[in-house]
C-alpha cells in the first residue's frame, strides 16, 4: 500500500541553524500539506501546497517557513532560523483528487537546543 | 472560529465496555468531520468520516449539527483498541484539517 514517507525521522539542530524536512508524498496525490505537533499540544495546520503554489497557510506559517516542490516528487518544510520553540513533530500529509482523505507521514521530530 | 474540542484527555475502560470519545466542533457552514487515530509507534491514519457512514472496526459516529457534535462510539471495546483519537474538521477548499486535543483511549483487560 502506497505510503508517506518523511526523512528524518528525528532532527537536532542548534538555534539559528537551517533544516530542511523532507517529504515523499503519495504518488498520485495532488494536495500536500504540513502540520506540526508540539509535546503535550494539538496538531496544528501549517501550509497547504497545490498546483506549486501555497493554497493556504495559518499564522504560525511567518518567514521563516518556506515550502517547495523540487522535483516532483518531495516536497520539503524549510525552517530557516530555527528556534527554541521549533521544537515539535512536524507531519506531512497528502490527498487525492476527490478523496478528501488525508495521509500521514510517520512524522520528523525536530529537536532545537 | 472553527474550533475542535474533545474534552477527555484520557479515557479508561475495561475491555467488553461501551466506549464514547466525546467531539464537539464549532463551525458556522457545514463542514467535514473525520476520527484519526494513531496506535503506538504508527502514523496517524483515518479512522471514519462522516460522510460515508459506515462503521470501520466497530466504531461509528453520528454527525449532529444541532449539538455541534460528531461523537465516537463503541458498543463493546478491546484492548487493541487502545490508541489516540483525534477528531477533526475540514473546512477550506484547501483540504486543511483543525484538530482536537485528542483523547487517549485505554482498553484494559
Amino acid at each position: 500500500e502506497p505510503e508517506v514517507t518523511q526523512t528524518p525521522s528525528h532532527q537536532v539542530t542548534q538555534m539559528g541553524q537551517e533544516v530542511i524536512l523532507r517529504c515523499v508524498p503519495i504518488s498520485n496525490h495532488l494536495y500536500f500539506y504540513w502540520y506540526r505537533q508540539i509535546l503535550g499540544q494539538k496538531v496544528e495546520f501549517l501550509v497547504s501546497f497545490y498546483n506549486n503554489e501555497i493554497s493556504e497557510k495559518s499564522e504560525i506559517f511567518d518567514d521563516q517557513f518556506s515550502v517547495e516542490r523540487p522535483d516532483g516528487s518531495n516536497f520539503t518544510l524549510k525552517i530557516r532560523s530555527t528556534k527554541l520553540e521549533d521544537s515539535a513533530m512536524y507531519f506531512c500529509a497528502s490527498i487525492g483528487l476527490g478523496s478528501g482523505e488525508a495521509f500521514f507521514g510517520q512524522g520528523t521530530r525536530l529537536t532545537v537546543v | 472560529a472553527q474550533r475542535v474540542t474533545q474534552p477527555e484527555k484520557l479515557l479508561s475502560v475495561f475491555k467488553g465496555a461501551p466506549v464514547e470519545l466525546k467531539c464537539n466542533y464549532s463551525y458556522s457552514g457545514s463542514p467535514e468531520l473525520f476520527w484519526y487515530v494513531q496506535y503506538s509507534r504508527q502514523r496517524l491514519q483515518l479512522l471514519l468520516r462522516h460522510i460515508s457512514r459506515e462503521s470501520i472496526k466497530g466504531f461509528t459516529a453520528d454527525l449532529n449539527k444541532g449539538e455541534t457534535s460528531f461523537h465516537l462510539k463503541k458498543p463493546f471495546a478491546q484492548e487493541e483498541d487502545s490508541a489516540m483519537y483525534y477528531c477533526a474538521l475540514s473546512s477550506s477548499n484547501t483540504g486543511k484539517l483543525i484538530f482536537g486535543q485528542g483523547t487517549t483511549l485505554q482498553v484494559k483487560p
